[in-house]
């Protein structure tokens, strides 16, 4: 069975500035997906960005970037020029195709606090 | 469409009662699941669905009851609540295709509080 930790309950930020969530994970498949999920209050789970093992190049979506580290089994989410929008829970999550059903293991959380 | 939709938003129980959180969806997906959200634990699956008729269990099944007679539908029964099962219940769909990379939709979630 795989597991995602995330070691950082809590983090907070200014506004504009860049701030990184480190996730690390536990798995023997080669071929796997990670993601990240953003909780805002409203508790609605938005997935942000999403890597394939396979795939070396790191993944970016505007202000959102990923640092794939395949062999040390990290996945961190770097946020660029952070917005209060930006204030939520995140989660690192995990699936391989030997998953029944492909569902999502998720690491503990992040708190993300943006301060103006 | 309305997506994943979950009722209620909000539940409180007293141990030992019974009650089913409704779960559905508009996007004929063929993947259906349960999670709940703990403090510090982030999701964890409870139980998923692959087809109308084929349920299975996840990580943490104990006290859950699931059927899926159709593809639209996935509710989630407690039979005999406890206080451990106070949590924020998600309901998730997404199509059946070869690649896990695809996203996976979430519908609102219910806070149920037991007693």
């Amino acid at each position: 069975a795989q597991t995602v930790t995330q070691s950082q309950p809590e983090m907070s930020v200014q506004e504009a500035e860049t701030v990184t969530l480190s996730c690390t994970y536990d798995t023997s498949e080669n071929n796997y997906y990670l993601f990240w999920y953003k909780q805002p209050p409203s508790r609605q789970m938005i997935l942000v960005i999403r890597q394939e093992a396979y795939k070396q190049q790191n993944a970016t979506e505007n202000r959102f970037s990923v640092n794939f580290q395949k062999a040390a089994k990290s996945f961190s989410l770097k946020i660029s020029d952070s917005q209060l929008g930006d204030t939520a829970m995140y989660f690192c999550a995990f699936t391989a195709p030997y998953n029944a059903g492909n569902m999502l293991t998720f690491g503990g959380g992040t708190r993300l606090m943006v301060k103006p | 469409n309305a997506g994943v939709t979950q009722t209620p938003k909000f539940q409180v129980l007293k141990t030992g009662q019974s009650m089913t959180l409704q779960c559905a969806q508009d996007m004929n997906h063929e993947y259906m699941s349960w999670y709940r959200q703990d403090p510090g634990m982030g999701l964890r699956l409870i139980h998923y669905s692959v087809g109308a008729g084929i349920t299975d269990q996840g990580e943490v099944p104990n006290g859950y009851n699931v059927s899926r007679s159709t593809t639209e539908d996935f509710p989630l029964r407690l039979l005999s609540a406890a206080p451990s099962q106070t949590s924020v219940y998600f309901c998730a769909s997404r199509f059946r295709e070869s690649s896990p990379y695809n996203e996976q939709f979430f519908g609102p979630g219910t806070r149920l509080t037991v007693l």
